[in-house]
């Protein structure tokens, strides 16, 4: 267990739609990451937050975003889903900004159809 | 996650030095995905193998997956500072239902 919760673990959704998609980091780890994964990609890293702060942006459509709460608990917002955005979304988290390592919840598989 | 495990967990190698990481599964592997972390950066992903005895090459790194083992090595040829980093092996068992990544192994190469 790396102690980052996602949630949900699964969900299933129509095209068009807009759905949310939750991570809580490690205690005590002030950055959040954002990764996709489809089938025939390797991880995509998406976004980094920082202590509530938007601090890296990498293929992150502009369908999607992201925020960070006081609580340090992060959401992905995903809308005007199409059937390409079915993938597995991983959230990681670390301590620091840099020079630290991330640890990766278990993700939430999405499937929109 | 005790279903991939690597070894070592870390790894101090002089530069120009060829060096071996190791990820084995618990399950038959459906694919094999290796990444590596720079600090401070997300996962760059490196390669992905799949069933059937895959080798292959990405610069100076070439990863094999050995599907009677249940294994899969990843090798790095003369060494560079470059090449520092947390290296990741994931894998997923069930048509992509399940992804899990291994511990991580870190690589220091001394210059």
């Amino acid at each position: 267990d790396s102690g980052v919760t996602q949630t949900p673990k699964h969900l299933i959704t129509a095209t068009g739609q807009r759905v949310t998609l939750r991570c809580s980091p490690r205690s005590g780890d002030l950055s959040v990451y954002w990764y996709q994964q489809s089938l025939d990609q390797g991880l995509q890293f998406l976004i980094q937050y920082y202590n509530g702060e938007e601090r890296a942006k990498g293929n992150i459509l502009e369908r999607f975003s992201a925020q960070q709460f006081p609580d340090l608990h992060s959401e992905l917002n995903l809308s005007s889903l199409e059937l390409g955005d079915s993938a597995l979304y991983f959230c990681a988290s670390s301590v620091g900004v840099s020079n630290t390592e991330a640890f990766f919840g278990q993700g939430t598989r999405l499937t929109v159809v | 996650s005790q279903e991939l495990e690597q070894s070592p967990q870390s790894l101090i190698v002089q530069e120009g030095k060829n060096l071996t990481i190791n990820c084995t599964s618990s399950k038959t592997l459906y694919g094999l995905y290796w990444y590596k972390q720079k600090y401070g950066e997300g996962l760059i992903f490196l390669m992905m193998l799949q069933k059937g005895g895959e080798e292959k090459s990405h610069e100076k790194i070439t990863a094999k997956l050995d599907e009677k083992k249940q294994q899969s090595s990843l090798h790095i040829t003369a060494s560079q500072p470059s090449h520092a980093g947390i290296y990741l092996c994931g894998a997923d068992w069930n048509n992509f239902n399940k992804f899990y990544f291994g511990s991580g192994t870190k690589l220091n190469v001394k210059p």
